[in-house]
């Protein structure tokens, strides 16, 4: 099992430019998230989904937006990147009997 | 809403020290808490999680924390840190009656030093 995945690893963006990340799990879970991580702030939930076809918003969901069209994909996507948004983005999954959260490698976003 | 707060942002050891980071959280519920590991270069990764019953769980690695419900505190702790503990702590609660929103405190950097 490759757990959950993420792509790209890097990436980086000019101001205004747009991009997805994808992340895939392979453990069959209902949950779905997507986090950022920036220093001293630790981790803050931008969207999550519940199953497919279904999103709900986090913390922080302002310049992202999310598709769960299959049960093992969750897409984030930023329309128009702001430097406000360089950071660390984690995906993770969990089955609803146990909330434990499985978490990607991580995906680090620099917009200039 | 629900904020998760720890207290020690910074920690730094000398192995076989004893460890306890402190966490603390606000919501007036029932709550599923959890400790998450990162190691430099890694993934986050579950150190242990309480859900009900014995409020001291063990996790992983010799990791342990107390669930106070009178002082909303988590709090993880190990009698004697190793250099392989070296890494970044998160607290993390969820409520029961909002089951898949996890809240992460700011976390805890561990520098554990040989």
């Amino acid at each position: 099992n490759a757990g959950v995945t993420q792509t790209p690893k890097f990436r980086v963006l000019k101001t205004g430019q747009s991009m997805t990340l994808l992340c895939a799990q392979d453990m069959n879970h209902e949950y779905m998230y997507w986090y950022r991580q920036d220093p001293g702030m630790g981790l803050r939930l931008i969207h999550y989904s519940v199953g497919e076809g279904t999103t709900a918003k986090g913390e922080v969901p302002d310049g992202y937006n999310v598709s769960r069209l299959k049960k093992q994909n969750f897409l984030l996507g930023l329309e128009s990147a702001a430097p406000s948004q360089t950071s660390v983005y984690f995906c993770a999954s969990s089955a609803w009997t146990s909330y434990e959260q499985y978490f990607g490698p991580g995906t680090r976003l620099t917009v200039t | 809403a629900q904020s998760v707060s720890q207290h020690n942002h910074h920690v730094i050891l000398s192995e076989a020290a004893s460890l306890e980071l402190g966490c603390n959280y606000s919501y007036g519920g029932t709550v599923n808490l959890f400790w998450y590991v990162q190691y430099p270069g890694q993934h986050l990764q579950l150190l242990l999680k309480y859900f009900s019953g014995d409020p001291l769980v063990k996790g992983i690695k010799g990791f342990e924390a107390e669930f106070i419900k009178s002082k909303f505190s988590f709090n993880l702790r190990k009698p004697s840190v190793q250099w392989s503990d070296t890494a970044e702590y998160f607290c993390a609660v969820m409520s029961s009656s909002n089951t898949g929103k996890l809240i992460f405190g700011q976390g805890t950097t561990l520098q554990v030093k040989p």
